[in-house]
């Protein structure tokens, strides 16, 4: 059974700032979902990663396959990006996700 | 854009009734999950679907539950007998292909609360 873990657990930085939120993994995976919850409750998708770095806007998505590890980036840090950000790991197929606890992240004007 | 659509948002039941809890796929897509989400914990897998039958569930998804797509649009998830201990966020999410190449489109999920 994969087991996923994030860090840090909570976050607070100001406007502009970059941020790093991390996760690995025990077991080797097919691909490695990050995805983004708003306080309403809603999850949206941001990346879907099985090797290397992907980028969309301010968000990278790097993955270190070897170490099990990836980081979800954020550059130029806005409010609107405050929401909880969570990996989850997929053995691929029709297999369930195995999701992280997630990040709580405060942006702050 | 497609969307997940869910039904209801929010369900207010008495234990030990039964629920339906139903979800509108994106389309084309093959592969159909739920996801259930106690207040203040992480996001858990209960089960995919694929081909008109169950491809994988986890422990949780025990006898109480079931699932079904009866007129190959929706898909429900069914909780009988449903106890204190199912109050929780169920969210519905479809796929093209395999979660290990494609990216998943999650529902805005329904609010369970069982009384």
């Amino acid at each position: 059974k994969n087991e996923v873990e994030q860090s840090p657990q909570n976050l607070t930085a100001q406007e502009g700032e970059f941020i790093t939120i991390n996760c690995s993994y025990s077991v080797g995976i097919s691909a490695l979902h990050w995805l983004q919850q708003h306080p309403g409750g809603g999850i949206v998708s941001l990346f879907m990663l099985s090797s290397g770095k992907k980028k969309h806007g301010r968000l990278i998505a790097t993955i270190n396959i070897q170490e099990k590890h990836s980081s979800l980036h954020i550059t130029a840090s806005h409010p609107r990006d405050s929401a909880v950000y969570i990996c989850a790991a997929s053995g691929g197929g029709a297999d369930g996700l195995t999701f992280g606890k997630g990040t709580h992240l405060i942006i702050q004007p | 854009e497609p969307e997940v659509t869910q039904t209801p948002s929010h369900q207010v039941t008495q234990m030990g009734q039964e629920v339906i809890l139903r979800c509108v796929p994106i389309s084309n897509h093959l592969y159909f999950y739920w996801y259930r989400q106690i207040l203040g914990q992480k996001v858990e897998f209960l089960v995919s679907f694929y081909n008109n039958e169950i491809s994988e569930k986890s422990e949780i998804f025990d006898d109480q539950f079931s699932v079904e797509r009866p007129d190959g649009s929706n898909f429900t998830l069914k909780i009988r007998s449903t106890k204190l201990e199912d109050s929780a966020m169920y969210f519905c999410a479809s796929v093209p292909g395999s979660t290990g190449a494609n990216v998943l489109t999650f529902g805005a999920g329904s609010r369970l609360t069982v009384l």
